[in-house]
């Protein structure tokens, strides 16, 4: 299994500004995921970040607006860049350290 | 492209009865996975079930790879069962490597 901490667990943040979100791992992942959960929705895959590589972006998310950072194998951050109230979300980081995934406990955002 | 459809989208139950929750996909997958999602948003893991049977107090499930479904009973439901459950595929090939499809879900409502 895996431990998964995720910071901060929700924000109210003012439209135009950046939230990061900082997860950090108990052991060392190859990979890392970042999920999008709009309201009301299910959860759909943002970006996958290997260490020491860039991320790897999903159909429909950017680097400019969702720029991602991996500079360890037990660390990644995921901003939210230039905020608008469609960005009001749940964002999940996930690993999968032996094919079962684990989850952080989510950051539940909301733009004003 | 992948498909995993999930039945009921909603069930209200009073406390103490079963229910079924099943979920329909459309390719191959190595890894199923069974997840439920309090009210704060977290990602709890119930069942990590790419085929056969498991149970885990009043919760059991059934992955029939061959058949691309899976099933999740909940007996002697409570109140604490209430929420969303998420079924989510995923495969061990090329890009798509360790990443998550996942259903719409089901949201349960048990009532006292």
């Amino acid at each position: 299994s895996a431990v998964i901490s995720q910071k901060p667990s929700r924000d109210i943040c003012q439209r135009g500004t950046s939230l990061t979100i900082q997860c950090q791992v108990d052991s060392q992942v190859t990979m890392m995921f970042w999920y999008r959960q709009q309201p009301g929705q299910s959860l759909t895959l943002i970006a996958t970040a290997n260490q020491g590589s860039e991320a790897t972006y999903e159909s429909g998310f950017v680097i400019d607006k969702f720029p991602i950072s991996r500079p360890n194998l037990t660390f990644s951050t995921l901003t939210v860049s230039n905020m608008s109230p469609e960005d009001s979300s749940i964002y999940l980081c996930s690993v999968e350290p032996l094919f079962e995934a684990f989850f952080g406990q989510g950051t539940r955002l909301t733009v004003v | 492209g992948i498909q995993v459809e999930q039945s009921p989208p909603d069930l209200i139950l009073q406390e103490g009865a079963n229910s079924t929750l099943r979920c329909n996909f459309s390719d191959s997958v190595n890894n199923l996975q069974w997840f439920h999602q309090n009210p704060w948003g977290q990602l709890i893991n119930l069942f990590y079930i790419p085929s056969g049977t498991k149970q885990n107090g009043r919760l059991s499930a059934t992955t029939v790879a061959t058949e691309r479904y899976s099933l999740l009973y909940i007996s002697s439901s409570q109140t604490t069962d209430s929420g969303v459950y998420f079924c989510a595929v995923s495969f061990d090939r090329g890009s798509t490597l360790g990443r998550l499809y996942f259903g719409r879900g089901t949201q349960l409502t048990v009532w006292p």
